[in-house]
């Protein structure tokens, strides 16, 4: 089945830094969701995007499905952007079952 | 918003006895999942569910089944605890072309 990496693994920045976290997958895919795990453990998805870019205030996400990977771009950070960060791309064409990374935690210091 | 309610965010249970975890959703969709997450392991699929009474295993379906009788709601049943079942259990609903929405999880531990 498909495998999926993340980059880096834990990652410390200073508030008000840019950041691109990166996801490496090993098949072909038609989209990709990237999620935000907050410290409480609640899981938002930010972007579910099938190709190409998508923007949301200060993060964006590309993914270059011939070249099998994805970045995520954080603009800006801060505090509240701290959590682990999964990317998450589909276990086949034509399902809906979604395979996860390991995470990047990201701690981002006032 | 989409919701979708998981019943409990914490549970503490005895093993062997028969647990019942449960989410619903608010929003009409058609696919259901459960995962579990545990340190270094990260997230993996327990069931899916993609329409009433319909089912497929997941990675780990072993201690584990699942219910949906209705569209709203996918219980997750574990048939005799046992102290490796302890983890946060994590709900999930899609729409096809849509991403996932979580619930916040219910962080069971079996004693």
């Amino acid at each position: 089945g498909i495998q999926v990496e993340q980059s880096p693994p834990d990652l410390i920045l200073q508030e008000g830094a840019n950041s691109t976290l990166r996801c490496n997958f090993s098949d072909s895919v038609n989209n990709l969701q990237w999620f935000h795990q907050n410290p409480w453990g609640q899981l938002i998805n930010l972007f579910y995007i099938p190709s190409g870019t998508k923007q949301n205030g200060r993060l964006s996400a590309t993914t270059v499905a011939t070249e099998r990977y994805s970045l995520l771009y954080i603009s800006s950070s801060q505090t509240t952007d701290s959590g682990v960060y999964f990317c998450a791309p589909p276990r086949g064409s034509g399902t809906y079952k979604y395979i996860f990374g390991t995470g990047t935690r990201l701690k981002v210091l006032a | 918003d989409v919701k979708v309610t998981q019943s409990s965010r914490y549970l503490v249970k005895r093993t062997g006895e028969k647990v019942f975890l449960e989410c619903v959703q608010d929003m009409d969709h058609e696919n259901m999942f459960w995962y579990r997450q545990d340190p270094g392991l990260g997230l993996r699929l327990i069931y899916f569910s993609y329409d009433v009474k319909m089912k497929e295993k997941g990675d780990i379906p072993e201690g584990y089944s699942v219910s949906r009788e209705k569209k709203e709601r996918f219980s997750l049943i574990l048939e005799s605890a046992s102290t490796n079942q302890t983890s946060m259990y994590l709900c999930a609903s899609n729409s096809g072309g849509y991403g996932y929405t979580f619930g916040s999880g219910t962080r069971l531990t079996v004693v």
